[in-house]
């Protein structure tokens, strides 16, 4: 089955700098990949999607991309806010299933 | 505001009680999924209902039993729970016509089993 490597599990940076998070996946046939944002006590929220037949796609601040080769894949945040702390899960899909990684703890410092 | 809507929020129960825990969602999608999530964890996938089917058992245990009575409802029964199933439970629906399209979560009910 799908496994789904993410790291840092915790990430500091400060306010204004970028952050990057990485992942990697183990099943070829993973065709859809998208993250999550989870804040504290709340359900996660979809905040960037890539599909495996695109490279990289930006949204604002936010970019992902992916590696298909390298079966890997990075959520990019520039110019970092204080909203942006939370748990940021990335997922793996194949046909119906979804498969989320570890999270990271992302802490935007003053 | 949320397109998924669970009932209870919390659900408090002892071990031999039974329970069902509701989704409901209104967007037309064929794909409803129950997540567990413990705290600091991420969503552990346990069940996926494709047009009413069940398609996916995570090997859960029976305690749980899922239902989706129509395209709209989807049920989760439980009985019998050990004080380890206390978690969110989270509902999530998905647009089966393509299957390349996010979840939708809703908020979640957190149960305790005491």
């Amino acid at each position: 089955g799908e496994n789904v490597e993410q790291h840092p599990s915790t990430l500091s940076v400060q306010e204004g700098d970028s952050a990057v998070i990485k992942c990697t996946y183990s099943d070829s046939a993973s065709n859809y990949f998208p993250w999550y944002k989870q804040e504290l006590g709340k359900r996660p929220q979809l905040i960037i999607d890539i599909r495996s037949n695109v490279g990289e796609k930006k949204d604002q601040r936010i970019a992902v991309t992916l590696n298909k080769t390298a079966k890997h894949f990075s959520l990019h945040i520039t110019e970092t806010q204080p909203e942006d702390s939370a748990v940021y899960f990335c997922a793996a899909s194949t046909n119906w299933k979804i498969i989320f990684g570890k999270g990271t703890r992302l802490h935007i410092l003053p | 505001d949320t397109e998924v809507t669970q009932t209870p929020k919390h659900l408090v129960m002892g071990m031999t009680n039974k329970k069902s825990l509701k989704c409901e969602q209104h967007m037309g999608h064929r794909a409803m999924y129950w997540y567990k999530q413990k705290a600091k964890k991420p969503p552990e996938l346990m069940f996926v209902y494709s047009y009413e089917k069940l398609s996916i058992n995570e090997s859960v245990p029976s305690r749980f039993s899922p239902e989706c009575p129509n395209s709209s409802l989807l049920n989760l029964h439980l009985h019998a729970l050990q004080p380890e199933d206390s978690a969110l439970y989270l509902c999530a629906s998905r647009n089966p016509g393509v299957y390349n399209s996010p979840l939708h979560f809703g908020n979640g009910t957190r149960l305790t089993v005491t």
